[in-house]
Order: C-alpha cells, then structure tokens, then sequence
C-alpha cells in the first residue's frame, strides 16, 4: 500500500499570505497525484489532477508540482473561503489511498 | 445537472450487513470508473473500494477487503456498495464517488453509517 504523509497537519496563516502544503509518498506515483479541498459539512471538492493541473473553475491562486514521490500544493494569496482541509490522494494504481490532510486555518 | 445520490445508510449492530446504492444522473456512469470513499465523524478521507468501468477491475482497501463487494449496474446507472460483518470500525460517511476524467469528478452527498449495539 503507498502510504502518503501529509504537511504540515496544521497551518496557521492570514488572508493574502502564500500557503505551500506537502505530500510525500512512500514510493513512487509518477504525476498520479490529486488534491483535494474539503469544508466542514461538504463533499470533497477536487482542486489538482494530475499533480500540476488544475481542475475546472480552480482559480488560477492555486498551483501544483512534484512528481515521484514529492508534491506541493500552493495558494499564492489566501482568500478567506481557502481555509479548509486540503488532502493529497494518490491515484497510480487503482487503491487511490488519501493523505492524512493538512488543516489551513486562520 | 450532474448528480451522485448515495443511499442506504442507518444504524446497524455489530455482525450486520447493508447495501448502500448510488445513483448517477445526468452524466453516463458506464464512461466511468467508481470509488467508494469513508470518512469516520472527524476524521480523514479513506479510500475503500474501486471498480472500472467495465467491472473488469476491482479492488478494496485491506480494512474491508473479505468483507465489503462493489459492484455496479451501468443499464440502471447505479453503483453499489454490500458491506458484512460491520464493526465499529466502519462507522463513518460513505461517499460515491466518480473518476476524474477531462479534469472534473463527481461527488455524492454521503450516506451515514453507524454500526452500534
């Protein structure tokens, strides 16, 4: 099973300051690799796949890189709707295990 | 409008079964492949079954594989989940949930599952 960690669990920043999230995997996903955004009492919404590129309506605010086993995912100005909870999933090999999740919180 | 409604849910005891449904419209399911994803009451996100499009492939995460079939009906548009010997463990939010394909998924709104005596 490929294991992803998460990081930091928790970050703590202002609107219109840079966040940058980690996710490492414990082999190599090649560019398989989503980001998600989920807010207390809604669904998962999908931000990242494959790893740099962004879903539809994603504002362009949010970026994704990495490969193998390193990713980042940064929001270049927080807005006040970004802070949330962003978890990584890995989709390389059908058992698309998630992150821990990183909380971003004001 | 592209819409997931999972249903099913509810209380059952430890050793029990349910069969949770999943009912797409406004997108052709049989385009996709189909996941299951949990989520205990505040925790994280877990990954627990997949199934392409076809139902050529399948697979389950170690914590419910034995115990948990996926299994889908593209004629009817649904996507089903049969869940046996339930522990507490398997208390959470069940989510359908679509492949990501052109750069969108779909997401349906989570049927509750709780498994207590």
């Amino acid at each position: 099973e490929i294991v992803l960690t998460q990081s930091p669990a928790t970050l703590s920043l202002s609107p219109g300051e840079r966040a940058t999230l980690s996710c490492r995997a414990s082999q190599s996903v090649s560019n398989h690799l989503a980001w998600y955004q989920q807010k207390p009492g809604q669904t998962p919404r999908l931000l990242m796949y494959p790893a740099s590129s962004r879903a539809t309506g994603v504002p362009a605010r949010f970026s994704g890189s990495g490969s193998e086993t390193d990713f980042t995912l940064t929001i270049s100005s927080l807005e006040p709707e970004d802070f949330a909870v962003y978890y990584c999933q890995q989709r390389s090999n059908w058992r698309d295990t998630f992150g821990q999740g990183t909380k971003l919180e004001i | 409008e592209v819409q997931l409604v999972g249903s099913g849910g509810g209380l059952v005891k430890p050793g029990g079964s349910l069969r949770l449904s999943c009912a797409a419209s406004g997108f052709s399911l049989s385009e996709y492949s189909m996941n299951w994803v949990r989520q205990a009451p505040g925790k994280g996100l877990e990954w627990v079954s997949s199934i392409s499009a076809t139902s050529t492939y399948i697979y389950y995460a170690d914590s419910v594989r034995g115990r948990f079939t996926i299994s889908r009906d593209n004629a009817k548009g649904s996507l089903y989940l049969q869940m046996n010997s339930l522990t507490a463990e398997d208390t959470a939010v069940y989510y359908c949930a679509s492949g990501i394909v052109r750069g969108r998924d779909y997401w349906g709104q989570g049927t509750l599952v709780t498994v207590s005596s």
